[in-house]
């Protein structure tokens, strides 16, 4: 049972490059996550999905486009890369959306520089 | 709005206790702990989901006292394992879960 698997691992990108971070889970869950987390800080929701299909903005979206065509696929595409966007992203899915005592499953994450 | 976390770090001798809080200004309906190993991914500790539920998890256990919009994590007889950096969770809006900035804990032997 893998979880949460996120590729690539690392990535050092140029200004003005685009790239998709790929994310999939093989739980069967519906809710899945993109969160973002810069050096010494928590973490910042970008999008999240409910579901196949749908899709919706979270706290720092600016910059970054999801779509959600299966239930195990949720990948993120990074838009003309900025420095700003250097971080390390994390992808996350959960069976309730957070509810019922059940929290959510990270993946290890994506280690992205622009340079 | 993201919850505020304090202290923002703490350092224990192994065997001490320590209490990490979570507050928020606006209500709580529901408080989700994590705990993040440098270089790793969170991991979910507990969901609670009402006021005035606690739980326990080994010697880590979270109590919500949802008049006074806060969770507190207690982590009681430290080991050297609980080192990390603990987040907590709020719901802004429905499925917008949002956390702090993180509580650095070290354990020292």
């Amino acid at each position: 049972n893998a979880g949460v698997t996120q590729t690539p691992k690392f990535r050092i990108l140029k200004i003005g490059q685009s790239m998709t971070l790929q994310c999939a889970q093989d739980m069967n869950h519906n809710y899945m996550y993109w969160y973002r987390q810069d050096p010494g800080m928590g973490l910042k929701l970008i999008y999240y999905s409910v579901g196949a299909g749908i899709t919706d903005k979270g706290e720092v979206p600016n910059g970054y486009n999801v779509s959600r065509s299966t239930t195990e696929d949720f990948p993120l595409r990074l838009e003309l890369a900025a420095p700003s966007q250097t971080s390390v992203y994390f992808c996350a899915s959960s069976y309730s959306g957070g509810l019922a005592n059940y929290g959510y499953t990270f993946g290890s994450g994506t280690r992205l520089t622009v340079v | 709005q993201q919850p505020v976390q304090s202290p923002q770090a703490v350092i224990l001798r192994e065997g001490e206790d320590a209490v990490i809080n979570c507050s928020s200004s606006k209500a709580l309906y529901s408080v989700h702990w994590y705990r993040q190993k440098h270089g790793e991914a969170p991991v979910f500790l507990m969901i609670l989901l009402k006021g005035g539920e606690q739980k326990g998890h080994e010697k880590i256990s979270a109590s919500f006292n949802e008049k006074k919009q806060q969770s507190s994590l207690y982590l009681t007889a430290s080991q050297l394992s609980y080192s990390g950096t603990y987040f907590c969770g709020t719901f802004q809006g429905a499925q917008k879960l949002v956390f702090g900035q993180g509580t650095r804990l070290t354990i020292n032997p």
